[in-house]
């Protein structure tokens, strides 16, 4: 079995560009995570799909981050405009359904100058 | 809110010996944790989860103590190998309801192993 497919691997940009990030799941995986994780912390859920409809993104800067999962298969996640802060990994995870049963990615370093 | 935290950020230990990694959680409704392996430059790897009905769960050199009283959890690692030298992080389900399974991470512990 193929695992999360993550890219960039890594990406360096300057405060206020934009960026995007990408995930395609495990196939036949209808949940999709999004989280951030920050250099010494743990993941933190940004947004979470079932197909490609939002569970969850009570946590995601709306105002400078997005997320779209137009066919129920692979996401997007988009920052505009980029804030230092933002430098961190992002990790997509996907399960066959709404268990436990979390697949992470390698996740995408983004690091903002 | 609600947290998952760690004793202690690191700890290290010769190979050969056992290794406890400790957490503490302070929401009394989780009932499901699970201990992630994070490797440096990879994603989270499952290692071992317990439910909030048990106390106890082993795996192959992994064992799991849930202490419900005091909410705390460990992993414990036997005859620990240079292998196992990651972060590891304890996860659990907060009180969200319905069929929303977010996970809630904790901090990490980083653990080295010596040869």
């Amino acid at each position: 079995e193929a695992g999360v497919a993550q890219s960039p691997r890594y990406k360096i940009i300057e405060k206020r560009q934009s960026v995007a990030f990408w995930c395609n799941p495990i196939s036949g995986h209808a949940t999709l995570y999004w989280y951030q994780q920050i250099l010494g912390q743990g993941p933190k859920l940004l947004i979470q799909f079932q197909n490609n409809g939002v569970v969850d993104d009570s946590q995601l800067p709306k105002d400078r981050f997005s997320a779209e999962r137009l066919k129920g298969v692979d996401s997007t996640l988009k920052i505009q405009p980029a804030k230092l802060e933002d430098s961190a990994v992002y990790l997509c995870a996907s399960s066959k359904q709404q268990t436990y049963g979390y697949t992470f990615g390698s996740g995408t370093r983004l690091t903002v100058v | 809110g609600e947290s998952v935290g760690l004793h202690l950020p690191t700890l290290s230990v010769q190979e050969g010996d056992n290794s406890i990694i400790n957490c503490a959680y302070s929401n009394s409704a989780s009932d499901y944790f699970i201990w992630y392996k994070q490797e440096s430059g990879k994603g989270p790897q499952f290692i071992i989860d317990i439910r909030s009905n048990m106390d106890k769960r082993q795996g192959q050199r992994v064992t799991v103590l849930l202490n419900k009283t005091v909410k705390h959890l460990s992993l414990q690692i036997a005859a620990t190998q240079p292998g196992d030298s990651a972060v590891y992080f304890c996860a659990e389900t907060g009180s969200s309801g319905g069929s929303n399974y977010k996970l809630t991470f904790g901090k990490g512990t980083l653990l080295t192993v010596n040869p």
